[in-house]
């Protein structure tokens, strides 16, 4: 089983929809998580950074995590067709290195 | 400020050879990382570095290294190349050894013939 499961998609929505991207992740001791965007040909862009079980919103993006399933997402809100991107959840080990496991990473679409 | 900048952006090699990629953290960051992203999939762990130490190593072969410089770059080295080291490589800075949001470079983009 994968530290941190993500459906890779294709995912296809209309210009405006919300869009929601999900992750699994099996490790417990998982304590910080965050979202990047990638656009082709790019690096990971850091979008969402978080430590906590709740919410955390910036603009038309909000994180949300529950810990008690080992379950984080991404909304996407009044989506855009510069949104279209593959968007990957990442979470942090702090032992060890600061190293982050990703998972496969979501390609979204956002069409006019 | 400039991000993080890795060189080169492309670069072609055939099986056996050996490479070097660059990369130099956002200014102020002491913290580098090296990550291979395979086609379709997500990144992947290689190193980290910090204050010029190896602080993390994940599962790849001894064919691959890496060095942190006083001034905070890095270089990651990968010897008697294989097909399957074809991938973007990316360089990841922050702050601190751990507990920061990693910032990453665009990639050198590698492929072995």
């Amino acid at each position: 089983q994968k530290e941190v499961e993500q459906d890779p998609g294709p995912l296809s929505v209309p210009e405006g929809a919300i869009v929601s991207l999900n992750c699994t992740y099996s490790n417990s001791a998982f304590q910080y998580f965050m979202w990047y965007r990638q656009y082709s040909r790019k690096g990971p862009e850091l979008l969402m950074y978080t430590y906590s079980s709740g919410n955390k919103e910036d603009g038309r993006f909000t994180a949300q995590v529950d810990k008690s399933s080992k379950y984080i997402s991404l909304f996407i809100r009044d989506s855009q067709p510069s949104d279209s991107a593959t968007y990957l959840c990442a979470i942090l080990h702090t032992g060890g290195g600061n190293k982050l496991t990703f998972g496969t990473g979501t390609q979204l679409k956002v069409e006019l | 400020d400039a991000g993080v900048t890795q060189s080169p952006t492309h670069l072609i090699k055939t099986r056996g050879q050996q490479v070097t990629l660059r990369c130099s953290p956002i200014s102020g960051h002491k913290s580098v990382s090296w990550y291979q992203q395979v086609l379709g999939q997500g990144p992947q762990f290689i190193f980290q570095y910090y204050e010029k130490e190896e602080r993390g190593r994940g599962n790849f072969p001894d064919r691959f290294s890496a060095r942190q410089f006083p001034n905070y770059s890095s270089e990651l080295n990968v010897n008697a190349l294989l097909l399957g080291d074809s991938a973007l490589y990316l360089c990841a800075s922050s702050w601190r050894q751990a507990d920061q949001p990693q910032h990453f470079g665009d990639g050198t983009r590698l492929s072995i013939l």
